[in-house]
């Protein structure tokens, strides 16, 4: 059964840093979306992606953030100068059929 | 504004006991809804969706979930919980853009 997967498991980095997280979407997937879950929080939509171009963002996607397909399989959100708060788990997710798939999660830790 | 509700934080149940986890939806327009669960260690995985039609929708392991317009309500069922039903559930509302999560409701049985 096909599946959204992410690489790495889990990152570590030192404040100030900046982190690609990656995605590897069901292949004849369209809608590719982030999310994260700070610990102990809710899950919150990052941003959705379709047609190459960011259709949708919430509000804590600032510049800090950027996402991106380099090729035809991958999907990476790029954290740059990263802060403490954005240790969390990090989902990316991709749709059929108005069911979204969720990959396994990166767990980023800003030290 | 868009927001998905869920009342409880931490049910405890001993197994073969009757589970209803609340979820409440404030909502404009076409309501699509959904619950997914999140083992320990793992990923989301879906359990059950609604979009429009009958609003009893059966999901898999036995969940189901019931639609209830007048009541903004779609709380999610199972019979006889099991232990290995130990978990986080989670209830969603969106279309194909972005899904708002409630803060989710961890589920302890007891064996």
């Amino acid at each position: 059964e096909p599946e959204v997967t992410q690489t790495p498991s889990h990152q570590v980095t030192q404040m100030g840093q900046e982190v690609i997280l990656r995605c590897v979407p069901i292949s004849n997937h369209l809608y590719f979306y982030w999310y994260r879950q700070i610990l102990g929080q809710k899950v919150e939509f990052l941003v959705s992606f379709y047609n190459n171009e960011i259709s949708e963002k919430s509000e804590i996607f600032d510049d800090q953030f950027s996402v991106e397909r380099p090729d035809g399989s991958n999907f990476t959100l790029k954290i740059r100068s990263t802060k403490l708060e954005d240790s969390a788990m990090y989902f990316c997710a991709s749709n059929a059929y108005n069911e979204q798939f969720f990959g396994p999660g990166t767990r980023l830790t800003v030290l | 504004a868009q927001s998905v509700s869920q009342h409880n934080h931490h049910v405890i149940l001993s197994e073969a006991a009757s589970l209803e986890l609340g979820c409440n939806y404030s909502y404009g327009g076409t309501v699509n809804l959904f619950w997914y669960v999140q083992y320990p260690g793992q990923h989301l995985q879906l359990l059950l969706k609604y979009f429009s039609g009958d609003p009893l929708v059966k999901g898999i392991k036995g969940f189901e979930a019931e639609f209830i317009k007048s009541k903004f309500s779609f709380n999610l069922r199972k019979p006889s919980v099991q232990w290995s039903d130990t978990a986080e559930y989670f209830c969603a509302g969106g279309s194909q853009g972005n899904l708002i999560f409630g803060k989710g409701t961890k589920l302890s049985v007891k064996p």
